[in-house]
């Protein structure tokens, strides 16, 4: 297995252009998650899915879009990015999630974006 | 609302000493606890996570945490340090209204190893 894939790994956008941001998973995993790392603040969520076709938002959604049309694949994208989105992005998966059960979560390696 | 504290944002420890990383964090319920590695330009290793039941819980590469309630903490701890420990720590709680996937994490302490 792959595990959990991201492309690109380094991006450079100008303000004002749009990007998606790929994650792919091969291990048949309901839930995908995506978020951001900046210094001093950790990894903050921006959205997830439990399932194809459901997505959410979470601590940090705006400026970010999400859809899930298949189990593998959760794109993130930016529709117009500004330098406050200068950030690594981390995309996460696991196994279906029921409110109070957990499954443990695998994380990509990341994609390091700059706007300037 | 879920909130985790690392007071520490960089420890410095000489190799085979023993290690504690701080974690407090904020939770009205029960939380699902985490420790997570972040080794340089890679991605988050979970180290170790709490559910429920024995509050000292044993993780992988020697590391352990115990959970304590009452002071809303889950130190990790690792009696002898290896220089291959330098990396970035994060804990984590998950739960909530949105599921126990979904994770609070704190900002980090950072670790270096001294010969």
């Amino acid at each position: 297995n792959a595990g959990v894939t991201q492309t690109p790994k380094f991006q450079v956008l100008k303000t004002g252009q749009s990007m998606t941001l790929q994650c792919a998973q091969d291990m048949n995993h309901e839930y995908m998650s995506w978020y951001r790392q900046d210094p001093g603040m950790g990894l903050r969520l921006i959205h997830y899915s439990v399932g194809a076709g459901i997505t959410d938002q979470g601590e940090v959604p705006n400026g970010y879009n999400v859809s899930r049309s298949t189990t593998e694949d959760f794109p993130l994208r930016l529709l117009s990015a500004a330098p406050s989105q200068t950030s690594v992005y981390f995309c996460a998966s696991s196994y279906g999630t029921s409110g109070t059960s957990y499954n443990e979560q695998f994380f990509g390696p990341g994609t390091r974006l700059t706007v300037l | 609302a879920q909130s985790v504290t690392q007071p520490d944002i960089h420890i410095t420890v000489s190799e085979g000493a023993s290690l504690e990383l701080r974690c407090n964090y904020s939770y009205g319920a029960t939380p699902y606890l985490f420790w997570y590695v972040q080794s340089p330009g890679q991605g988050l290793q979970l180290l170790l996570k709490y559910f429920s039941g024995d509050t000292l819980v044993q993780g992988i590469k020697g590391f352990e945490a115990e959970f304590k309630r009452s002071q809303s903490s889950f130190n990790l701890r690792k009696p002898s340090v290896h220089w291959s420990d330098a990396a970035e720590y994060f804990c984590a709680v998950g739960g909530g209204a949105r599921g126990a996937n979904n994770l609070f994490f704190g900002t980090g302490t950072r670790l270096t190893v001294i010969p």
